[in-house]
């Protein structure tokens, strides 16, 4: 089954333990991205990734990195999470450019930070 | 700057009438946009897109409208199932000088009343 699988679902922490959410799609998609959905503000676009080894920031990047080493796996590490970044994190991969091709999400990561 | 606004965070409608979401932007380099279904506790799912040259796309009971002078869009369902209830997602890209640029809106929440 094609699918972008993300993990842990749920997750609370404490301020400044670092933390990484795995991201793993079997579809053999170039494009990752990471997004946030926060309430009354929307899906926004972290970092994202066209390739091995080629990311680039999205809107809010701060605070957050990513890796890319292989095709399938596209990891957000959060290096001294702050309260503020509790929210609900989607990773989401789709074939190569261009942007028309439609993403396909994972199930979601909600994230609190204490 | 919120680039693509959905300016109405709720919408409730009869089930079997028409449900019409609209999505207005304000970059006039976006060149494509998609519509995103949301259900709780889901990812987001690819509904429907449009390209830029385009002024309408349909696919089964929905349809996109797109009004380039008035950097606007609208997404119509027709008719309405109760199975349509979820939020909806509008989302912008623009592709330039080898980055990207997607942009989501911050979501209409539809309710399809039986």
């Amino acid at each position: 089954e094609a699918q972008v699988t993300q993990n842990p679902r749920y997750l609370i922490t404490v301020t400044g333990k670092k933390l990484t959410v795995t991201c793993s799609q079997n579809m053999n998609h170039e494009y990752m991205s990471w997004y946030r959905q926060d309430p009354g503000l929307g899906l926004r676009q972290i970092y994202y990734s066209m390739n091995v080894e080629v990311t680039d920031k999205g809107d809010v990047p701060e605070g957050y990195k990513v890796s890319r080493k292989e095709k399938r796996n596209f990891p957000l590490i959060l290096e001294s999470p702050s309260p503020n970044q509790t929210s609900l994190y989607f990773c989401a991969s789709r074939a190569e450019a261009p942007t028309y091709n439609e993403q396909f999400f994972g199930p979601g990561t909600r994230l609190t930070v204490l | 700057d919120q680039q693509v606004k959905q300016n109405s965070p709720s919408l409730s409608v009869q089930e079997g009438r028409i449900s019409i979401l609209n999505c207005d932007y304000t970059n006039s380099m976006f060149d494509y946009f998609l519509w995103y279904k949301k259900y709780p506790a889901e990812g987001p799912t690819f509904l429907i897109s449009i390209s830029s040259i385009k002024d309408k796309n349909e696919d089964g009971r929905f349809t996109v409208f797109l009004n380039k002078s008035a950097k606007h869009l609208s997404l119509h369902i027709v008719p309405s199932q109760p199975g349509d209830s979820a939020v909806y997602f509008c989302a912008a890209s623009a592709y330039q000088g080898g980055s990207e640029k997607l942009v989501f809106g911050k979501g209409t929440k539809l309710t399809v009343n039986p």
